[in-house]
């Protein structure tokens, strides 16, 4: 199994708040991502990495921001949480390329009151 | 509009009984996956595929390129499948990493 580890795996906090996701790896892949999974909706993407302080946005890349300082961490960061951000997040990593198999993360399930 | 669809979205069946999922999608891709997700846990990948079929043990996967469908068969189904399984598409002219899923099905198999 590739080696991903998300923290928190579960947080509860007020709307205006900042938060970070952190997605940590350690099979040295290049590629990572950051989904989140809503009821009624496919996985979704929000940001991803293609190298240290690489990133490129996704399919629903507003109010989040992302960093990557280090190949192994990833974070994800909602400057101000809304309750619209309420759901849960899973990180991914892979060999890039559109035939690359991705390896998800256990989820970071997140409540914005 | 939904790029990819998976039917059914629920699935109950019976242990040992012979299940099968379909995946229809629109767009021109590269590569199918076939994720599973245990209910509260992560996600894993079962398949990825571009065309013809892939066996791991009880499951098998099959993709006609031509008429944009793919299927995921389970023989001889366990209560230890129970599962939301997703399909999820690797599209021409999508950013790295930006796979276009389907919403899931749930299945349920009862001892």
């Amino acid at each position: 199994d590739a080696g991903i580890t998300q923290s928190p795996r579960h947080k509860v906090t007020e709307t205006g708040t900042p938060v970070t996701l952190r997605c940590h790896q350690t099979e040295n892949h290049r590629y990572m991502y950051w989904y989140r999974q809503d009821p009624g909706h496919g996985l979704r993407l929000i940001h991803y990495s293609y190298g240290v302080k690489d990133t490129d946005k996704g399919e629903v890349s507003d109010g989040y921001s992302v960093s990557r300082s280090k190949t192994e961490d990833f974070l994800l960061t909602l400057e101000s949480a809304t309750s619209s951000q309420t759901s849960v997040y899973f990180c991914a990593i892979g060999y890039g390329g559109n035939t690359g198999e991705l390896f998800f993360g256990e989820g970071s399930r997140l409540t914005v009151l | 509009k939904n790029e990819v669809e998976q039917s059914p979205q629920n699935l109950t069946a019976q242990e040992g009984e012979f299940i099968t999922i379909n995946c229809s999608y629109s767009v021109g891709i590269s590569a199918l996956h076939w994720l599973q997700q245990h209910p509260g846990g992560g996600i894993v990948s079962l398949f990825m595929l571009s065309s013809g079929k892939k066996k791991h043990g009880r499951l098998i996967a099959t993709i006609n390129i031509q008429e944009k469908h793919s299927s995921l068969h389970i023989t001889a189904s366990h209560p230890r499948d129970s599962a939301v399984y997703i399909c999820a598409v690797s599209w021409y002219g999508g950013s790295q990493g930006n796979l276009i899923f389907g919403k899931g099905t749930k299945l349920s198999v009862k001892p």
